[in-house]
């Protein structure tokens, strides 16, 4: 089962920042937060990982609480191209932990 | 574009046909993983392999068969599979070491079973 609880959907609008909240109160020390995206009918796409400090490249930033008990993705300027359903994933240090995914969020973006 | 590639993008099969998909990267990854989408439902894990070896099989029946030649290549092979087998099957890879890597998927493979 999936450790992490997100809102089923979202709405933003294009060009302003779209925060993607993620709860995970059972993530134990040697767990960490990715987050994916799925464009209809595409393959997931990774977008950002992290452990306990804020994370940011190209795409996203990522900022975990200090308890780490919840997240948040930040698309700083949203675009068209980022609806897409988003999936927040706890997954244990080591490169062959599987991927859990859950619902996901659909983020849809208004022009 | 990952570095993941499947092929075919999509295929249709009769329930009394015989197909294969495959799954290949060039990514340098040793863990190779087999995921199905069915239609508005989570990505359900099928198949784990780490360096070739299956380490998990979560409750697939038997007409799905995979097979793991190396550490770059990934075979599904069906056979006499259902209507509701229909799906999108997607392939994954990661690096398995001691730290925190990412998985990259390929763009999946649409079966309609007819």
């Amino acid at each position: 089962d999936a450790k992490t609880t997100q809102p089923p959907s979202m709405d933003c609008a294009e060009g302003r920042a779209a925060n993607l909240p993620c709860n995970h109160s059972t993530i134990s020390g040697n767990e960490y937060v990715y987050w994916y995206r799925q464009i209809h009918s595409q393959g997931p796409q990774y977008i950002i990982h992290g452990l306990k400090n804020n994370e940011t490249n190209e795409m996203a930033s990522l900022i975990i609480t200090e308890d780490r008990k919840s997240s948040t993705l930040i698309l700083p300027h949203a675009t068209l191209r980022d609806t897409a359903v988003y999936y927040c994933i706890v997954r244990s240090q080591g490169g062959s932990e599987k991927l859990v995914f859950g619902k996901g969020m659909k983020l849809t973006v208004n022009p | 574009e990952t570095g993941v590639t499947q092929t075919p993008r999509h295929l249709v099969m009769g329930m009394t046909n015989k197909k294969s998909l495959k799954c290949e990267q060039h990514l340098g990854h040793n863990a190779m993983y087999w995921y199905k989408q069915s239609a508005k439902k989570p990505l359900e894990l099928m198949f784990v392999y780490n360096f070739k070896e299956q380490t998990e099989n979560n409750s697939v029946p038997s007409r799905f068969s995979p097979e793991c030649p190396n550490s770059s290549h990934l075979f599904l092979h069906l056979h006499t599979l259902q209507p509701e087998d229909s799906a999108l099957y997607l392939c994954a890879s990661s690096l398995v070491t001691s730290g925190s890597t990412e998985a990259f998927f390929g763009q999946g493979t649409r079966l309609t079973v007819v």
